[in-house]
């Protein structure tokens, strides 16, 4: 089955730039997206598309990909920026697969 | 606007069948490129999707649990029902019903997301 790799966690003090990484064969050819999940809270969709933001997610959030892997960058990092970080894909093969999680914490 | 909630039991005791109800508004399941999913989560851990049905009636299942799972629709109740037989503590975790998207481009996500329900496999 396919996977979707993350680090575990990534730090970043208020201000400045954090860059979540997700690395599958799946994501050669197909879109991903990322979603956050603030603690005791449902995941939320940050983007989709691989670049695109849903209405009402901030323009720090952005989302790119190059080859295998995708990243989700937070410019200007706030603390309520502060969450779990997700990134998933669809294939035909193996339906979804969701990453395997990255806590982002504000230094 | 589209809510989502997940319902059922708390507590299931091992070996026995989990059933789970996703209650929607905002939507319905009989317009095209609509679906509806269920993604679970340990405790402290990461989110595994499960299963997910389509507008068409198309249904689609983890291909790890597959031969445990079965998902269905009432579309005039805006409801989707998982069943997951033979539950053990390992399946212990948050159960989400999520909206699925899928775009005329050739993405697919979950932009809508239930609250969860948690449920808890001891005997």
């Amino acid at each position: 089955s396919y996977e979707l790799t993350q680090p575990p966690s990534v730090s970043v003090s208020p201000g400045q730039t954090a860059s979540i990484t997700c690395s599958g064969d799946i994501l050669g050819n197909k879109y991903a997206c990322w979603y956050q999940q603030k603690p005791g809270q449902s995941p939320v969709l940050v983007i989709y598309q691989t670049s695109k933001r849903p209405s009402g997610i901030p323009e720090r959030f952005s989302g790119s990909k190059s080859g295998n892997t995708a990243t989700l960058t937070i410019r200007g990092t706030q603390a309520m920026d502060e969450a779990d970080y997700y990134c998933q894909a669809w294939d035909s093969s193996t339906e979804d697969v969701f990453g395997t999680g990255t806590k982002v914490t504000v230094l | 606007q589209i809510t989502l909630k997940e319902s059922g039991p708390s507590l299931v005791k091992p070996t026995q069948t989990l059933t789970l109800t996703c209650t929607f508004s905002g939507f319905s399941l009989s317009t095209s490129r609509m679906g509806v999913g269920w993604i679970r989560q340990p405790p402290g851990k990461a989110l595994e999707w499960l299963a997910l049905i389509y507008w068409d009636d198309d249904k689609r299942y983890s291909p790890s649990l597959k031969s445990r799972l079965t998902i269905t629709k009432d579309t005039s109740k805006n409801q989707v029902v998982l069943t997951m037989t033979n539950m053990a503590p390992v399946d212990t975790a948050t159960y989400y019903c999520a909206h699925r998207r899928e775009g005329s481009s050739g993405y697919y996500i979950f932009d809508s997301w239930g609250q969860g329900t948690l449920v808890t496999v001891s005997s």
